[in-house]
């Protein structure tokens, strides 16, 4: 399809184990951010990449978080020795290009990842 | 860190009926949207607001960026029961030097239909 295109849409994970979530962007779109939201709660941003380069990480709320976007297109989260707090929807949205000025803001989401961990 | 006051948390509509919500916050914002979130998707844009003093209609939605730039609102005119869902206001703080999509959502207003 032509949006925003997430994998796994739904995953259980027992405490401690490692975690991937995918994040398909829509072709052409150079910016790329990672969203966590919370039950009941509005997203809070995570990470921003610019083409490859992650220029801004510091909604990170731990060194157990790391994304990549090694290509500038495909984008994965990865969370280490997940813990039940981690439980959250993870939403990746991309933009055409966040730097261009003028549109800030204007992000397509994906419908998102739902992480449970036990 | 920031925060944005949106209200309110809920409500409920019935067909015909016009809606207002609102965000504010303590701080000063350069850019104030409106995203609706429905149950298992992502949030969609609605209405993006640049200028202070800016009002903006997309049909039958109506936002306002606050002259203030601490507050925006949202107005639904006429509703109809495809409405209900999260509505989300969101912004961009006016001194954050941080990327231009870290964006600082509301808790949301949840719209359902009354019984």
């Amino acid at each position: 399809g032509a949006g925003v295109s997430q994998s796994p849409r739904y995953k259980v994970a027992k405490r401690g184990q490692d975690v991937a979530l995918r994040c398909d962007p829509i072709s052409g779109h150079v910016s790329l951010f990672w969203y966590q939201q919370a039950l009941g709660q509005g997203p809070e941003f995570l990470t921003y990449f610019q083409n490859e380069a992650q220029l801004d990480k510091s909604g990170l709320p731990s060194d157990r978080f790391f994304a990549e976007r090694p290509e500038g297109s495909v984008s994965t989260l990865k969370i280490q020795r997940t813990q039940q707090e981690d439980s959250a929807v993870y939403l990746c949205a991309s933009s055409f290009n966040a730097l261009a000025g003028g549109r800030a803001g204007e992000l397509f989401f994906g419908e998102g990842s739902r992480l449970t961990v036990l | 860190g920031q925060q944005l006051n949106q209200s309110p948390q809920s409500m409920f509509i019935q067909e015909g009926e016009d809606v207002s919500m609102n965000c504010t916050s303590s701080s000063i914002f350069n850019t104030w949207l409106w995203y609706k979130q429905d149950p298992g998707e992502g949030p969609v844009l609605l209405i993006a607001l640049y200028k202070a003093g800016e009002l903006t209609s997309n049909g039958r939605l109506t936002a306002q960026f606050g002259i203030t730039r601490k507050d925006s609102f949202l107005n639904i005119s006429a509703s109809i029961p495809s409405d209900v869902g999260i509505y989300f206001c969101a912004g961009q703080p006016g001194n954050y030097g941080g990327s231009q999509g870290n964006l600082i959502f509301g808790k949301g207003t949840k719209l359902s239909v009354k019984p």
